[in-house]
């Protein structure tokens, strides 16, 4: 079974921390990605790694930055957190290469900002 | 980039009733249609996709149809039992081969 563990179930942090979220997927995919989930918005992107060290902005990058320094590690990082940044976080990965292939989801990483 | 649309975003069914959930996608080079189902709590995960080479696709109690004429595809549940429950998200690829996600239905069967 492919798994897709994210660091933390729940965070609560204050207004202008700096915040880590971390994803590390076990079965060698080189697509990650990074979802915001709000309700009655679904699944937003945030930014996307194709590969090691190769990021791409989504949807709604503002606000974010990630790093993917190895295959199986992707994080993402909220340089200054704030409350509009509240949510739920959800990472995700699938093998690369090609578009018919499944996104596995982690937990979800359930992010207050106070 | 391609844009989905879902509707409806709730969707209140009884026990043994048929539920159906439409996207529509706006651009043509979508050629992969997957749906996942999050139960309250967890993570999504797949329940069944379909090719542009295909019509339809059924797994048991649900289904898939897909219209590339019209741009849009919609699952179908059968039967419907409480464990149905969830929130569906529909995708498609665009030309980017980046899933963008509908809004989400909200399923929910009455016992």
């Amino acid at each position: 079974d492919v798994k897709v563990t994210q660091s933390s179930r729940y965070l609560v942090k204050r207004t202008g921390e700096k915040v880590f979220l971390e994803c590390v997927q076990d079965m060698d995919h080189e697509n990650m990605f990074w979802y915001r989930q709000d309700p009655g918005l679904g699944l937003r992107l945030i930014y996307f790694s194709y590969d090691v060290k190769m990021k791409e902005k989504g949807d709604i990058p503002e606000g974010y930055s990630v790093s993917r320094e190895k295959k199986e590690r992707f994080s993402l990082i909220l340089e200054s957190a704030s409350t509009n940044q509240t949510s739920m976080y959800l990472c995700a990965s699938r093998v690369g290469g090609r578009v018919d292939t499944e996104a596995f989801f982690g937990q979800g990483t359930r992010l207050t900002v106070v | 980039g391609e844009n989905v649309e879902q509707h409806p975003s709730t969707l209140s069914v009884q026990e043994g009733d048929s539920a159906v959930i439409k996207c529509t996608y706006s651009d043509s080079a979508s050629n992969y249609f997957p749906w996942y189902k999050q139960e309250l709590g967890k993570r999504p995960q797949l329940i069944i996709d379909i090719r542009s080479n295909v019509g339809e696709k059924k797994d048991q109690r649900i289904a898939v149809t897909l219209n590339k004429t019209a741009k849009h595809f919609s699952l179908h549940i059968t039967e419907t039992q409480p464990e149905d429950s969830a929130v569906y998200f529909c995708a498609a690829p665009g030309g980017s081969y980046i899933p963008t996600f509908g809004r989400g239905t909200s399923l929910i069967v009455h016992p």
